[in-house]
């Protein structure tokens, strides 16, 4: 049972263009965490999320979570070629920092 | 830099034969993790600690698992390697508490023959 459906799972966009990755779910969770990975390396925090409704930014990023704190998504503004990569959404359950991960959703930006 | 070090970029096992994979973490986190990752499916828990000599399943534990002896160092055990084990194994580790990010280790890509 995937409890984080993320979509799109594939985006393929020329640079300059805007595009925005959501993650949904069925379930309330404590806190949610983005993550960006590059190939053949382990995850990177992006951010996290705590508070219903807390949109955050980090340059061309913003990161929005859901009232209820089911849902979130990420926005990119004039997407570049570096942004390239699979980003991961990730929900906290309980207060210890256990995740569940979204299946990713795999970002190409060509020049 | 802090960092999560995972022992082997890669492996390649027969089947059958039980394997080792080490992770050390220099950060002084509580938590402990290891997931494994395959195509369209994400990352899925395999187990868990938060604390020394504490363990706890994940999502996916049949045919592993897991030591943690010191508080640095977790270890993922294939007691028989299978071939449906062959994927992309991380680490990683947090302080204990939600809104602590992972820290991720560059994975261990495991073939199983």
């Amino acid at each position: 049972t995937q409890l984080l459906e993320q979509s799109p799972q594939f985006l393929s966009i020329q640079e300059g263009e805007n595009l925005t990755v959501y993650c949904n779910s069925s379930s309330v969770f404590s806190s949610l965490q983005w993550y960006r990975q590059e190939p053949g390396e382990g995850p990177v925090l992006l951010v996290t999320v705590v508070t219903g409704g807390e949109v955050k930014k980090l340059k061309r990023l913003t990161f929005q979570f859901g009232d209820a704190r089911k849902d979130s998504s990420l926005h990119i503004t004039a997407a570049q070629p570096g942004d390239t990569g699979l980003y991961l959404c990730a929900g906290a359950r309980g207060q210890g920092g256990k995740l569940i991960f979204g299946q990713g959703t795999e970002l190409s930006v060509k020049p | 830099d802090v960092k999560v070090t995972q022992s082997s970029r890669y492996l390649v096992k027969r089947t059958g034969e039980k394997v080792f994979l080490e992770c050390v973490q220099d950060m002084d986190h509580e938590n402990m993790f290891w997931y494994r990752q395959d195509p369209g499916l994400g990352l899925r828990l395999i187990y868990f600690s938060y604390d020394v000599k504490m363990k706890e399943k994940g999502d996916i534990p049949e045919g592993y698992s897991v030591s943690r002896e010191k508080k640095e160092r977790f270890s993922l055990i294939l007691e028989s390697a299978s071939t449906n084990q062959t994927s992309m194994y991380l680490c990683a580790s947090s302080f204990f508490g939600h809104v602590y990010g992972y820290t991720f280790g560059s994975g261990t890509r495991l073939t199983v023959v």
